[in-house]
């Protein structure tokens, strides 16, 4: 059984950058689409893009200047970095596999805060 | 993009009972070519993270119970708990992805009454 943990630092400061990695264990990361999904406080999901296995990526437009993600297949490892983050990039974080999103890591809060 | 609205916002059911949950998208998610519609639900409990219960509108996922049933095509779809168990309590949300970006429904709250 496939699955992902995310990691990295648990609070950014305002207009730094935001990175997460999302390790992938029991099963390859040479297939499929892998995902970042945020859930900001008490709100709803908000999908913000996918690399697929080969590299190629897809971002949500209201995102795509921020957003950065990549996938390292010799660690099993993908990313996602976000610049000039601020208040309302507070949020967990959750990395998935595949669409629709099959499975999830536990997520990772984010809090961005001077 | 695709706006997804899901009705209720929360919902108050007794054990047993059945609870129904709909979604709404702002243009088709039906695919022509296979006649699949491109929405899924996912059932979240609090810490947690969602976990998908139903894709292509209607498919259950491996180990879903067979209370959980989803309906619909095109622009409407349901959620139906045919008996609702204790366990059940969470959020619900739809989930297009027939066009990125992919978009979610806001969620809908499910208690026990």
């Amino acid at each position: 059984q496939v699955q992902l943990q995310e990691s990295g630092p648990g609070l950014v400061k305002p207009s730094e950058t935001l990175s997460l990695t999302c390790t992938v264990s029991g099963g390859s990361i040479n297939s499929n689409y892998w995902s970042w999904i945020r859930q900001p406080p008490g709100k709803g999901l908000e999908w913000i893009g996918y690399v697929y296995y080969s590299g190629s990526t897809n971002y949500d437009p209201s995102l795509k200047s921020r957003v950065t993600i990549s996938i390292d297949t010799s660690k099993n490892q993908f990313s996602l970095k976000l610049t000039s983050v601020t208040a309302a990039d507070t949020a967990v974080y959750y990395c998935a596999r595949d669409v629709p999103f099959h499975q999830w890591g536990q997520g990772t809060l984010v809090t961005v805060s001077s | 993009d695709i706006v997804m609205t899901q009705s209720p916002d929360s919902l108050v059911v007794s054990l047993g009972e059945r609870a129904t949950i709909n979604c709404k998208s702002s243009q088709s998610v039906l695919y022509s070519s296979n006649s699949k519609s491109y929405l899924a639900w996912y059932q979240q409990k609090p810490g947690q993270p969602p976990k998908l219960l139903i894709s292509w509108a209607s498919t259950r996922e491996s180990g879903v119970p067979d209370r959980f049933s989803g309906s619909g095509s095109g622009t409407d779809f349901t959620l139906t708990i045919s008996s609702l168990q204790a366990e059940d309590v969470a959020v619900y949300s739809c989930q297009q992805y027939f066009s990125t970006p992919y978009t979610f429904g806001q969620g809908t709250k499910l208690e026990i009454k």
